[in-house]
């Protein structure tokens, strides 16, 4: 089984620029998760989707980032403009749905390691 | 609102020693527990969970924790460590609805030969 993929992994930008990454789960996941993760720290939630809706982006700051899940199946964060303090990791990650049961472990994808100049 | 702290941010220990990494909670609701393994410039993997039932929990790799109610702890230990278990590892809670999970700020784990 294919667990969640990311990409890029790395990316180098200067500050103001935008900045985009992605995210495909694990097939049959109806639920994702964008976390941020600041060196030596644990991740923290950004946003969390049921299929297309986005149900919790109370810690989302929307006057920079945005992210969207058309389908229900990959999604996309976006940072526009970044500022030198979004360097950091930016994982997804996905769990079964509500209804199958099995929504408390999340599976982790490798992350995306931002670095904002 | 949960909390989630984790005692120790750096554990050395040598090969083939016992090693614990402590992790206290607060939350007024009942709580799922778990532990997550992060190895260098990967994602995050589980090692074991805490739903309900027994208190004490195993988990892959040879680790186990044990969950304690009054003392809002939830220990992972492993009886003999080895190399390869040198990484970051997060205790994280959440409601027993699995919405939201919090995380502690993790500890690093680095076994000496």
């Amino acid at each position: 089984e294919a667990g969640v993929v990311q990409s890029p992994r790395y990316k180098i930008i200067e500050k103001k620029q935008p900045v985009a990454f992605w995210c495909n789960p694990i097939s049959g996941h109806n639920t994702l998760y964008w976390y941020l993760q600041n060196l030596g720290q644990g991740p923290e939630l950004l946003i969390r989707y049921e299929n297309e809706e986005a149900v919790d982006d109370s810690q989302l700051p929307k006057d920079r980032f945005s992210a969207e899940r058309l389908k229900g199946v990959d999604s996309t964060l976006k940072i526009q403009p970044a500022e030198l303090g979004d360097s950091a990791v930016y994982l997804c990650a996905s769990s079964p749905s509500v209804l199958a049961g099995g929504q408390d472990t999340q599976y982790f994808g490798p992350g995306t390691r931002l670095t904002v100049l | 609102a949960q909390s989630v702290t984790q005692l120790d941010s750096q554990v050395p220990v040598f090969e083939e020693a016992p090693v614990e990494l402590r992790c206290n909670y607060s939350s007024s609701v009942s709580v799922y527990l778990f532990w997550y393994v992060q190895y260098p410039n990967q994602g995050l993997q589980l090692l074991l969970k805490y739903l309900s039932g027994s208190t004490l929990v195993k988990g892959i790799n040879g680790f186990e924790a044990e969950f304690n109610k009054s003392q809002t702890s939830f220990h992972l230990r492993k009886p003999s460590v080895h190399i390869s278990d040198t990484a970051e590892y997060f205790c994280a809670v959440s409601d027993t609805g699995g919405f939201k999970t919090i995380f502690g700020a993790g500890t690093r784990l680095f076994v000496k030969a």
